[in-house]
């Protein structure tokens, strides 16, 4: 079964607009984590932000913001003032109590000058 | 206060050639993952190590792959008689903890000819 869903492939956005990446997640777990990482045309990974489970406040960090709806699984990935240095490929990512991750199949994102 | 190293970062071979993937975590982790990546997919856990353990191979192909986290040096994946289904990204990534955030490498791309 998926343990993490991505289903947008592809995202446009303005430079400066706002733009939320969807992820949802599967577990029975009470206890795991989410991640997102940036993985840019140069091939690295670049963490970004993380929830814990048992987080009562949203995430954030800069620009970055994780609207985490535990009820609902998801995890979306919120970027606020986008910048054309933010066209990357975003992957979340879930990592379960034996510290395994796992990894959605990516949204491209594209900032439009 | 160097990130996690990767080497070689390209490699080619031919067909039934072995590959070694080299892996040096941050200072101070002593937990390292590998996964794979796809072209066009996300990474896939492979197999999760602490110095001169394997902690999980779940992730790993049953034949041909293998991995070994010494007590000194660094970690090395390492595919025997490769085949061109074995070309991909392969990821390291480091933690200082079980639980604790993983800070990814640059990746080996490996091309089988």
């Amino acid at each position: 079964a998926q343990k993490i869903t991505q289903t947008q492939p592809g995202m446009f956005v303005q430079e400066k607009e706002a733009v939320t990446l969807d992820c949802t997640y599967d577990t029975s777990d009470p206890s795991y984590g989410l991640f997102w990482y940036k993985q840019p045309s140069s091939g690295e990974m670049i963490f970004l932000i993380y929830q814990g489970s048992y987080d009562q406040q949203n995430a954030t960090e800069g620009r970055y913001s994780l609207n985490f709806q535990k009820a609902r699984k998801s995890a979306n990935l919120v970027i606020s003032a986008s910048q054309l240095g933010d066209s990357a490929m975003y992957f979340c990512a879930m990592r379960d109590p034996g510290n395994q991750f796992y990894f959605g199949t990516g949204t491209s994102l594209t900032v439009i000058p | 206060n160097a990130g996690v190293m990767q080497n070689p970062r390209h490699l080619v071979r031919r067909r039934g050639q072995e590959a070694r993937l080299r892996c040096s975590p941050m200072k101070g982790h002593s937990h390292v993952y590998w996964y794979r990546q796809l072209p066009e997919e996300g990474l896939k856990f492979m197999v999760y190590l602490q110095k001169e353990n394997i902690i999980d191979e779940s992730g790993m192909p049953k034949e041909r792959f293998s991995a070994e986290f010494p007590k000194e040096g660094p970690s090395i994946l390492r595919i025997q008689q490769v085949v061109r289904g074995d070309s991909a990204a392969y990821f390291c990534a480091s933690s200082h903890g079980g639980g604790a955030e993983q800070f990814f490498g640059p990746g080996t791309r490996l091309t089988v000819l």
